[in-house]
């Protein structure tokens, strides 16, 4: 009963560094999110997912690349991080016929 | 594109009394889902509740209950009976559903309400 898997817990990266946040579901939802939430706000998306093979744009998607290759993996890329994208990160997942979106335990990221 | 407001940054209550919370949205959509989220200090999402915007009837999940009200876009959350593990922030969410048609279906979270439960 794994649900929705995101690795790792905490990070601390240097600015200019990059990294790859993991996410993976078992429940073969179609659909996959990545949200950041900072402090004293709500969460917002940065990129999502429809399947395999098609992503696209949310709300804050300046800084990041997603791929989806498999139906169970949706990586989070961060090229040259900044400091503005320190944050927790959550993936979440869904599917047509399920309302509600399964959350990952979130990725604690700093950047100094 | 839609919108949720939670108009309370912070509240609290005593143990055992009933709270409640409130979100107001903004859309144009008939057909939409509405939620409550908490999250504890570990950060995890859990799902408190869910409302079908096509259903009348107000949902309820035992000591968790809402006050929907279509027409005036609110949609109230109620704890009662406080206990110290609801201590947490809370989120109200809003989303179409994937088949809709549309793309514009992923969740718009408001920015939360921090509930603080008192013994």
């Amino acid at each position: 009963n794994a649900g929705v898997t995101q690795t790792p817990k905490f990070r601390i990266l240097k600015i200019g560094q990059s990294m790859t946040l993991q996410c993976t579901q078992d429940m073969n939802h179609n659909y996959m999110y990545w949200y950041r939430q900072d402090p004293g706000m709500g969460l917002k998306l940065i990129y999502y997912s429809v399947g395999a093979g098609i992503t696209d744009k949310g709300e804050v998607p300046n800084g990041y690349n997603v791929s989806r290759s498999t139906t169970e993996d949706f990586p989070l890329r961060l090229e040259l991080a900044a400091p503005s994208q320190t944050s927790v990160y959550f993936c979440a997942s869904s599917s047509v016929g399920r309302t509600e979106a399964f959350f990952g335990q979130g990725t604690r990221l700093t950047v100094v | 594109a839609q919108t949720v407001t939670q108009s309370q940054p912070e509240m609290s209550v005593q143990e055992a009394e009933t709270v409640t919370l409130s979100c107001t949205y903004d859309t144009s959509e008939n057909n939409y889902y509405l939620f409550w989220y908490k999250q504890p200090p570990s950060r995890q999402m859990i799902l408190v509740i869910r409302q079908e915007a096509y259903k009348q009837q107000n949902a309820t999940e035992n000591r968790f209950s809402v006050n929907f009200q279509k027409a005036a876009k609110s949609f109230s959350l109620k704890i009662s009976d406080s206990q110290l593990g609801d201590t947490a922030m809370y989120f109200c969410a809003f989303k179409i559903p994937e088949n809709s048609g549309g793309s514009n279906y992923k969740l718009t979270f408001g920015k939360g309400t921090l509930l603080t439960v008192n013994p």
